[in-house]
């Protein structure tokens, strides 16, 4: 199984701030098949990101991905109140798929 | 594009439960679908999904042999019939929709609680 690793835990910010997240995985995901997504309290997961850089439908344009072969980042690049909330990468690369464990952006 | 679990409760360890997930606002037979549970302790885990047409279905090891996935296209309906429940699989379930490998949408979730 294709492990993927995000770091940080907890990245706290401020509204303003640029917000880099990180994901890396256990062996190389090819052709970038590496997803991203966001999960308010309460909510489920809402699509990103996919094919490591592609936005999804109405997803806004502070919102990037980047990365190839075993290190992807999301960033965004300056946050809005929304965007506090947690962060999961997920490959569909090698199945089965898997997601990261999360990186909570929190207010700091 | 909207999905709508239900289904979800309270069963005691070995019981079983059906969970049902209402697809609407797309051509539901063009897409593979999905079930994905989530826990604080294992984060999201991926179950099983079933093609469009065929009725090609592939399973996590950890559900494999308990869990079946099944759908009706003609009622845009997606099943995961769950036996032999542990307490380990007490989590929220979102039905979800594959799209070429990532997930688009989620359904709302569904929670599953496995206690005596």
């Amino acid at each position: 199984e294709l492990v993927l690793t995000q770091s940080p835990g907890t990245l706290p910010l401020s509204p303003g701030e640029r917000a880099t997240l990180s994901c890396r995985a256990s062996q190389t995901v090819s052709s970038n098949y590496l997803a991203w997504y966001q999960q308010k309290p309460g909510q489920a997961p809402r699509l990103l990101i996919y094919g490591a850089s592609s936005r999804a439908t109405g997803i806004p344009v502070r919102f990037s991905g980047s990365g190839s072969g075993t290190d992807f980042t999301l960033t965004i690049s300056r946050l809005e109140p929304e965007d506090f909330a947690v962060y999961y990468c997920q490959q569909y690369s090698r199945p089965p798929a898997t997601f990261g464990q999360g990186t909570k952006v929190e207010f700091k | 594009v909207q999905l709508v679990e239900s289904g979800g409760g309270l069963v005691k360890p070995g019981g079983s439960l059906r969970l049902s997930c209402a697809a609407s606002g797309f051509t539901f037979s063009d897409y593979y679908m999905s079930w994905i549970r989530q826990t604080p302790g294992k984060g999201l885990e991926w179950l099983s999904y079933i093609s469009g047409t065929t009725g090609y279905t592939t399973y996590a090891e950890s559900v494999k042999g308990r869990f079946t996935i099944s759908r009706d296209n003609g009622r845009n309906l997606v099943y995961l019939q769950m036996n032999s429940l542990r307490a380990e699989d007490t989590a929220v379930y979102y039905c979800v929709r594959r799209v070429l490998g990532w997930f688009d949408p989620w359904g709302q979730g569904t929670l599953v609680t496995v206690s005596s």
